[in-house]
């Protein structure tokens, strides 16, 4: 049962550089989203795929782009990696109701220097 | 647009001391309501749900919360705390009619110490 698996686990940019974060999930979910997670600040969302074929800006989009490549993978990509993007990135998915919860990966620890 | 406010930045108690988290939310709307637990390094795993009926809500860690429709809280308890239980708590709220993404509060880090 792997649930929710997000790829790297740790990762040190530079400022410009590029990077994409993988995320993929094995319970035939419909929804996916990636959050960032920074001290005092919660969870915020930057962007979800509510189904395949469709992608959607959340609370934080900027800087940001998103592939929902299939119906189990969903990937977050910064073109130009800038230091105010040092956060923890967590990829979630849902079934389609709202009634349903939440299913995280163990998250993506990212350091812009 | 929903908004979700938990009180207590940290909460620190004693192993065995009850304790209760406090989260009050703002919605035009109706709403279901979750608080999910995150474990160091770890991502967030759901505690428990109100989606509808009785108010009080039992989950998982002899965790239960009560959903207040007047006073719009969705207050954690637990009578007795363990060191394990040490963990950041979130509340998340989602809109029932329609298509809804969750939105948090900024957590409540518990600290339980011996």
């Amino acid at each position: 049962n792997a649930g929710v698996t997000q790829t790297p686990k740790f990762q040190v940019l530079k400022t410009g550089q590029s990077m994409t974060l993988q995320c993929a999930q094995d319970m035939n979910h419909n929804s996916m989203y990636w959050y960032r997670q920074d001290p005092g600040m919660g969870l915020r969302l930057i962007y979800y795929s509510a189904s395949e074929g469709t992608t959607d800006k959340g609370e934080v989009p900027n800087g940001y782009n998103v592939s929902r490549l299939n119906k189990r993978e969903f990937s977050l990509r910064l073109e130009s990696a800038a230091p105010s993007q040092t956060s923890v990135y967590f990829c979630a998915s849902r079934g389609w109701d709202s009634n349903q919860p939440q299913h995280f990966g163990d998250g993506t620890r990212l350091s812009i220097l | 647009a929903q908004s979700v406010t938990q009180l207590d930045s940290q909460v620190p108690v004693f192993e065995e001391a009850p304790v209760e988290l406090r989260c009050n939310y703002s919605s035009s709307v109706s709403v279901y309501l979750f608080w999910y637990v995150q474990y160091p390094n770890q991502g967030l795993q759901l505690l428990l749900k109100y989606l509808s009926g009785s108010t009080l809500v039992k989950g998982i860690n002899g965790f239960e919360a009560e959903f207040n429709k007047s006073q719009t809280s969705f207050h954690l308890r637990k009578p007795s705390v363990h060191i394990s239980d040490t963990a950041e708590y979130f509340c998340a709220v989602s809109a029932i009619l329609g298509y809804s993404t969750l939105t948090f509060g900024k957590g409540t880090m518990l600290l339980v110490s011996p």
